[in-house]
């Protein structure tokens, strides 16, 4: 069965203090692993999509990796406008038709 | 539309009674999901459309769910004699790819309350 494994389950900054989320994952024939953020009140929104490993993106202060085992979400110097629920999801391709296999998520709280 | 819309926004219901969920999504955009977030757990996927047909229903999580999607746009998700266990945020998604790859726009959610 496909997992992702989110942590930590919280995590408190202040503002400036660079830190990174982790997603593990098992997903069998992983053709994609994606970042979310989502917004209290507000579905889930897009950030990235990676496809192999070693592969990296950037958006703003944060930049995403990829290896054959996990995924890591560089927070580098962070505003308190970053914070939020950040998700990883996994993607299998084939039958899977789109669909993604989601970790619970990681609370990002960025203090003045 | 500009972004996915879902309504009602939140919906209190009471035990027993059916509920449809509402979802227009971006479009042209041809996939279409259901997800549901339950507090503290992950997003649950719930059912695939491409166009009007559903290839992948294996996330319903009984006959009590079904839903539908009409003119390869709007899509509705009835659930029949709510219970409690189904309170959770429905979340739908569009994409013009059905493998997904490049991300879902996801509308806002419908909150459901089953009391």
């Amino acid at each position: 069965e496909d997992q992702v494994t989110q942590s930590p389950e919280a995590l408190r900054l202040q503002e400036g203090e660079s830190s990174s989320l982790n997603c593990s994952y098992t997903v069998s024939g992983l053709r994609g692993l994606f970042w979310y953020r989502q917004d209290p009140g507000k579905g889930p929104e897009f950030l990235f999509t990676l496809y192999s490993a070693g592969e990296e993106k950037e958006k703003e202060r944060l930049k995403a990796t990829l290896t054959k085992k996990e995924s890591f979400l560089h927070i580098t110097a962070p505003k308190p406008e970053d914070s939020a629920t950040y998700l990883c999801a996994g993607y299998a391709g084939g039958t899977s038709y789109g669909k993604l296999t989601f970790g619970q998520g990681t609370i990002l709280t960025v203090h003045p | 539309g500009a972004g996915v819309s879902q309504s009602p926004s939140n919906k209190v219901t009471e035990k027993g009674k059916d509920v449809e969920l509402r979802c227009d999504p971006i479009s042209g955009h041809t996939a279409l999901y259901w997800y549901r977030q339950s507090l503290g757990q992950g997003l649950e996927f719930l059912i695939y459309f491409q166009g009007n047909s559903a290839p992948d229903k294996s996330g319903l999580p009984s006959d009590r769910f079904s839903a539908e999607r009409t003119g390869g746009s709007v899509s509705t998700l009835t659930i029949q004699r709510t219970q409690q266990e189904d309170s959770a945020v429905y979340l739908c998604a569009s994409t013009p790819d059905p493998t997904g790859l490049y991300g879902y726009t996801f509308g806002s959610g419908t909150r459901l309350t089953v009391v």
